[in-house]
């Protein structure tokens, strides 16, 4: 069955201290992939996407993600966190060439220590 | 460009009754989803449309209606609303780039 996982349900990290959040997905092919960022009490923001190309992408706010295909995954990553990142992060997907349906994971909440 | 905007805010609902979400974007997007939002469960779909006239089914349709008529909005109907129904609403638009998302509504089914 087509789905993303997001295996940590919860990430607490440091501020300044370097970030990854992980996101695998099972698609028959290569699918478009987003990270997604909710503030609390907002809606989601797009942080970056990949559709092709460099296997890095570069998003907002510092963020940037790496797809593998051989790992079916796409993780977020940030050098440095500052404290205004704590927010849950989604990952998803959409089909290629299909009709577009975004599927979400089920997010990562990320807590920062001062 | 107001983006994707959504009404109402807030609503508390009875259990039974029934009522319409409205989306509206003014940015042209052909498509145009809803989704609902429940702790923990991240976001499911709801419907989907890839212009107007067409809709689709997504993960969770039932219970819901949708229409559009126009390129601009996308409302979500409830009939009949049960307490499951409880839940944080999102409509998103797109042009296949990375959605767009509303600011939510929140509907407590009681």
């Amino acid at each position: 069955a087509q789905s993303v996982t997001q295996p940590d349900i919860h990430i607490t990290v440091s501020e300044g201290a370097s970030l990854e959040l992980r996101c695998n997905y099972s698609y028959g092919a290569t699918p478009y992939l987003f990270w997604y960022v909710q503030s609390p009490g907002q809606g989601l923001q797009l942080l970056l996407k990949y559709f092709s190309g460099d296997t890095l992408v570069q998003g907002i706010k510092g963020f940037e993600a790496e797809f593998k295909r051989s790992q079916s995954s796409f993780n977020l990553r940030k050098p440095s966190v500052h404290w205004s990142d704590a927010a849950e992060y989604f990952c998803a997907v959409a089909l290629r060439g299909g009709d577009d349906k975004i599927i979400f994971g089920k997010g990562t909440r990320l807590h920062i220590l001062p | 460009n107001a983006g994707v905007t959504q009404t109402p805010k807030f609503r508390i609902l009875k259990i039974g009754q029934s009522m319409t979400l409205q989306c509206t974007q003014d940015m042209n997007h052909n498509y145009m989803y809803w989704y609902r939002q429940d702790p923990g469960m991240g976001l499911k779909l709801i419907y989907y449309s890839v212009g107007a006239g067409i809709t689709d089914k997504g993960e969770v349709p039932n219970g819901y209606n949708v229409s559009r008529s126009t390129t601009e909005d996308f409302p979500l109907r409830l009939e009949l609303a049960a307490p499951s129904q409880t839940s944080v609403y999102f409509c998103a638009s797109s042009t296949g780039q990375g959605a767009f998302f509303g600011p939510g509504t929140r509907l407590t089914v009681t």
